[in-house]
């Protein structure tokens, strides 16, 4: 059965540090990757997706960065973290209609 | 998480009585609805799809129905449980799947 990994759960990070989240996908190959961001009271954002290993599509021009580096597994990055990344960041894959998210990961830069 | 929906609209209802959630969508050109149940401090999860050639899904409990003449999308949920407590947000796909949209949401208060 297809799973998907995503971590940690929860991570406080002081402004101007990197960040790093993760996300590995189980039982599928090749799928489409998707990170997205959740900020309080609005709905979801899309940062990135992937269609294949080394192809990152950015949606929103921002702090952040995504990789790639194997084919079930996307990454999260920033060089320096400001306030405004807070929020709740979702890992999401699809090989067709609808999603199936990760568990999120709940993002405090102070 | 715990602070996503913070400014939500709140639909509050009796343990036992239905639900209704509504959801207003963009695109005429939509061709995919999907229901997410999100809980505090996970991910969304589906709960039931439609497609814009039909204009009733029903599933364990819910039904969703869609509107196309007003792009209007609702969530009924029968017999509410504590357990439906939840913030539910709709999402419209178009362009052969590659282009979600997601509402903001609805948080449902399921009360004793």
């Amino acid at each position: 059965s297809q799973t998907i990994h995503q971590w940690p759960a929860t991570l406080v990070q002081p402004v101007g540090s990197p960040l790093s989240l993760e996300c590995t996908v189980e039982g599928t190959s090749n799928p489409n990757l998707y990170w997205y961001r959740q900020a309080a009271g609005r709905g979801l954002q899309l940062l990135f997706y992937s269609v294949g290993i080394g192809q990152i599509s950015s949606e929103v021009p921002q702090n952040l960065s995504a990789s790639r580096p194997q084919d079930r597994q996307f990454i999260l990055s920033s060089k320096k973290l400001l306030l405004s990344d807070s929020g709740f960041y979702l890992c999401a894959w699809t090989e067709g209609d609808g999603y199936t998210f990760g568990s999120g990961t709940r993002l405090t830069v102070v | 998480g715990e602070s996503v929906g913070l400014h939500l609209p709140t639909l509050s209802v009796q343990e036992g009585d239905n639900s209704i959630i509504n959801c207003a969508y963009s695109n005429s050109a939509s061709d995919y609805f999907i229901w997410y149940k999100q809980e505090s401090g996970k991910g969304p999860q589906f709960i039931i799809d439609i497609r814009s050639n039909m204009d009733k899904r029903q599933g364990q409990r819910v039904t969703v129905l869609l509107n196309k003449t007003v792009k209007h999308l609702s969530l009924q949920i029968a017999a509410t449980q504590p357990g439906d407590s939840a913030v539910y947000f709709c999402a419209e796909i178009f362009f052969y799947g590659q282009n979600f949209v997601f509402g903001p949401g609805t948080r449902l208060s399921v009360l004793p």
